[in-house]
């Protein structure tokens, strides 16, 4: 199984602030993809493919990365962002996810 | 609209089983696969398997396939996943997630998550 390795557990940045997550894979994967789950709430498709934002996303938000390593990208922090960020492995099955970043407000 | 429903909160006996659905809406049904996911309280997230509607196949992580089993009716549009001998272990929320076909996992829409308690 692919085992995704999520830095940090958990951050705190202040609005306007620049925030980069970082997600690390067992093994090379082909693409990544995130969610961002909000407390009570379902997680959503945030970018896919790597790189691709999900419908309704904010360009504030991007992503990067290959091989075993991805990033997902705030250029400038707002407090809508607050949630709980997971990445998930696209091409290996068992699909496995990240235990996840909680990015708070400071 | 693109909306998966899924049943109410369930409450289990220790050793019984319990089936929660999930109904699509707003798409055609058997044109993605249908994934499952678990949460445990204050946890991450756990794929459980996936199955392809229209031909009734399915794959499923190694740790659930015995307690988990997939199945979808085309004529309701509603996939269902059973859990079998309930311990304290699979007090979790469940999801479903739609994925379309060769979209390498991209889980695009997910039901509101229904809860499971295991409880004597």
């Amino acid at each position: 199984d692919i085992v995704l390795t999520q830095s940090p557990t958990t951050m705190a940045a202040s609005p306007g602030e620049k925030v980069t997550l970082t997600c690390r894979a067992s093994s090379s994967v082909s693409y990544m993809n995130w969610y961002q789950q909000k407390p009570g709430a379902s997680p959503k498709l945030w970018i896919y493919g790597t790189s691709k934002l999900a419908s309704g996303v904010p360009n504030r938000f991007s992503g990067s990365g290959s091989g075993t390593s991805y990033s997902l990208i705030i250029s400038s922090m707002e407090t809508e962002d607050i949630a709980t960020y997971y990445c998930q492995q696209c091409c290996s099955t068992p699909l496995t996810f990240g235990s996840g970043t909680k990015l708070e407000i400071k | 609209e693109v909306q998966l429903q899924q049943s109410g909160p369930e409450v289990g006996r220790p050793g019984s089983s319990v089936k929660i659905s999930c109904k699509a809406s707003g798409y055609t049904f058997t044109d993605y696969v249908m994934n499952w996911v678990k949460q445990s309280p204050g946890q991450g997230l756990e794929w459980i398997g996936w199955i392809d509607p229209e031909y009734g196949s399915t794959d499923y992580a190694e740790k659930f396939k015995k307690k988990a089993t997939l199945t979808a009716d085309t004529s309701s549009s509603t996939a269902y996943i059973q859990l079998s001998s309930l311990t304290s272990e699979d007090t979790a929320t469940y999801f479903c997630a739609r994925v379309p076909y060769g979209s390498h996992g991209v889980m695009d829409a997910w039901g509101q998550g229904a809860s499971v308690t295991v409880s004597s």
